[in-house]
């Protein structure tokens, strides 16, 4: 069976410090992978979507960047966290139209102090 | 921003009552899915619709596609605590899958 690891679970980090999340898949090959970023109490911003490794399509201008690595490996990344990047991070992945039922990681609580 | 927009915003419910969220695109929808996100947790799978007026049933949850494939509804009879979250309504289009803003339902018991 599928799954997919996201860690950490919380992290607290100081402004102008740099940031690294990682995504991995489990039981399937070539996924969409995803990265949304969550408000408190708001919806799902899209921030990245990879159809394969080494692309990848950014949806808002912003302070982060995406990588994938591997096949199964999505990473969310900044040079210097802002306050604004504070927020629960979201990396999901799904298959190919039309089973495209998106499975979602735990999610990393970030606040940025 | 978002392509598809969900109303309401908010969802106050009597437990037991019944109530309708609904998702609304200004362009024809290729598919509508639906998700459901419980407080601190990560959104999860609830259904797909494709066809046109497509209805589906899961228990007390009934998801309808509008014919024109641009609007769907979910519409939850008989409300439990348990049915407290936020309810998101999202598009697939090619590679991307894009969420609406969400209706977040409290249940006053």
């Amino acid at each position: 069976s599928q799954t997919i690891h996201q860690w950490p679970a919380t992290l607290v980090q100081p402004v102008g410090s740099p940031l690294s999340l990682e995504c991995t898949v489990e039981g399937t090959s070539n996924p969409n992978l995803y990265w949304y970023r969550q408000a408190a109490g708001r919806g799902l911003q899209l921030l990245f979507y990879s159809v394969g490794i080494g692309q990848i399509s950014s949806e808002v201008p912003q302070n982060l960047s995406a990588s994938r690595p591997q096949d199964r490996q999505f990473i969310l990344s900044s040079k210097k966290l802002l306050l604004s990047d504070s927020g629960f991070y979201l990396c999901a992945w799904d298959g190919i139209y039309p089973n495209t039922e998106a499975f979602f990681g735990q999610g990393t609580r970030l606040t940025v102090v | 921003g978002q392509q598809v927009m969900q109303i309401p915003q908010y969802q106050h419910v009597q437990e037991g009552e019944d109530f309708t969220t609904y998702c609304n695109s200004s362009t024809t929808l290729s598919n509508i899915q639906w998700y459901k996100q419980r407080p601190g947790g990560h959104p999860v799978f609830l259904i797909q619709l494709v066809k046109s007026g497509e209805v589906k049933k899961q228990k007390r949850l009934t998801f309808q596609f509008g014919e024109a494939k641009k609007n769907s509804s979910l519409h939850i009879t008989a409300t439990q605590t348990t049915d407290v979250g936020t309810y998101f309504c999202a598009k697939a289009a090619g590679n991307k899958l894009t969420f609406g803003g969400g209706t977040r339902v409290l249940v006053k018991p």
